[in-house]
């Protein structure tokens, strides 16, 4: 079975500033996929960033870059430069190894930018 | 506009009625998959289809039901609806579900309230 743990449900940050979301993911299978998405108040799921489990590499997409540090099984989500427009819930997410396997949501964490 | 397609967007409904949901793939997308996010929890996976046939099943309830027909639009029909149904359900499609470093592309959701 997977597990996702988003242990902060809200964070403030001041515009400008870097902010790291905090994920831990538990997992039996031997590859697997870590997403990130945001959810703005107006609702929709917004695809950010994917690390995959082999990669030897943290993923980055413009100022959003993943922490991921397999041995502790976390998986951070680093804002740098924080703008208004990141006020939103961001969600971590896991797909396991083999198909046709569904991803796994964390409960979330509200991140609000302070101007 | 992310190419996966809900409808409706909002439908409001009374107790023990029954509704369906409408969800039309990205193109090219064989796999959909539908889940439920209530005000208090996360978004909650409740079942898969790939290419017309069901591939997972999670914690969806023995009221609802779905499908995924041969031009691969899906429908999500819930019944005998419940003032705890009220929700947002989001279809989400991909393209092979053993692959993709995206994820799900997920459609905007509908929002269904039970009064």
């Amino acid at each position: 079975a997977q597990k996702i743990t988003q242990t902060q449900p809200g964070m403030f940050v001041q515009e400008k500033e870097a902010v790291t979301l905090d994920c831990t993911y538990d997992t039996s299978d031997p590859s697997y996929g870590l997403f990130w998405y945001k959810q703005p108040s107006s609702g929709e799921m917004i695809f950010l960033i994917y690390q995959g489990s082999y990669d030897q590499q943290n993923a980055t997409e413009g100022r959003y870059s993943l922490n991921f540090q397999k041995a502790r099984k976390s998986a951070n989500l680093v804002i740098s430069a924080s703008q208004l427009g990141d006020s939103a819930m961001y969600f971590c997410a896991m797909r396991g190894s083999g198909g046709y396997q569904k991803v796994t949501f964390g409960t979330g964490t509200k991140l609000q930018v302070i101007p | 506009d992310s190419g996966v397609t809900q409808t409706p967007k909002h439908l409001i409904t009374a107790t023990g009625q029954r509704v369906t949901l409408r969800c039309s793939p990205r193109s090219g997308d064989l796999s959909v998959y539908w889940y439920q996010q209530s005000l208090d929890q996360g978004l909650q996976f409740l079942i898969q289809y790939y290419n017309g046939e069901e591939r997972a099943k999670g914690n969806i309830l023995e009221r609802f039901s779905a499908q995924q027909f041969p031009d691969l639009h899906s429908e999500l029909n819930l019944s005998s609806l419940e003032l705890g149904d009220s929700a947002l359900y989001f279809c989400a499609s991909s393209e092979d579900p053993t692959e993709g470093d995206y994820g799900y592309t997920f459609g905007s959701g509908t929002r269904l309230t039970v009064v």
